[in-house]
């Protein structure tokens, strides 16, 4: 299994600045994925993440909003750049074991 | 693409009652497959997988799912339900290192 820390929990932003969230796992992974997942709505992936290279971005999301950094196997971060109030959502890093996916707690963002 | 249809958006049972929720996947080979609970604040937590061996799975806290290939289903199920099960509960599929979940059921249990 998989324990993976997630920071911060919750936050509340102003429209236009940008907020990184950081997630560590207790496991080298290769890919680490980020997900996005708005109110009432289910998970919609947003990037994954491999130690070395760039992120691979999923449709609908780029590199300049949603830039990634995956600096070893055991972390990486999300940043939510320029945000507006579309942007409020839960967001949650993944990873994956034994065909299983496991989670952090999520990290809930409110743009004001 | 690989995907899960979840039917119903929202259940609601008595306590006590039979908890049942539905999810059909999409695919002409049969995948592995996921049921993940979510409870209010938290982030996901799995409660059983199909991965191909017995095509009933038992999984945490009381529940169980049934891998149906004739109906191309994977519907989670408990005998009983009680009031610490209200929670959201997505069905996954995973293919290619790749999850794919289903919108969702949020689960209400009536005292």
């Amino acid at each position: 299994s998989a324990v993976i820390s997630q920071k911060p929990s919750r936050d509340i932003c102003q429209r236009g600045t940008s907020l990184t969230i950081q997630c560590q796992v207790d496991s080298q992974v290769t890919m680490m994925f980020w997900y996005r997942q708005q109110p009432g709505q289910s998970l919609t992936l947003i990037a994954t993440a491999n130690q070395g290279s760039e992120a691979t971005y999923e449709s609908g999301f780029v590199i300049d909003k949603f830039p990634i950094s995956r600096p070893n196997l055991t972390f990486s971060t999300l940043t939510v750049s320029n945000m507006s109030p579309e942007d409020s959502s839960i967001y949650l890093c993944s990873v994956e074991l034994a065909t299983e996916a496991f989670f952090g707690q999520g990290t809930r963002l409110t743009v004001v | 693409a690989q995907s899960v249809t979840q039917l119903g958006s929202h259940v609601s049972v008595s306590e006590g009652a039979l908890v049942l929720l539905r999810c059909n996947y999409s695919s002409s080979v049969p995948p592995y497959l996921f049921w993940y609970v979510q409870y209010p604040n938290q982030g996901l937590q799995l409660l059983l997988k199909y991965t191909s061996a017995a095509t009933l799975v038992k999984g945490i806290n009381g529940f169980e799912a049934e891998f149906k290939k004739s109906e191309t289903s994977f519907h989670l199920t408990k005998p009983s339900a009680h009031m610490s099960d209200a929670a959201e509960y997505f069905c996954a599929v995973n293919r290619g290192n790749q999850f794919y979940f289903g919108t969702g059921t949020s689960l209400t249990v009536i005292p």
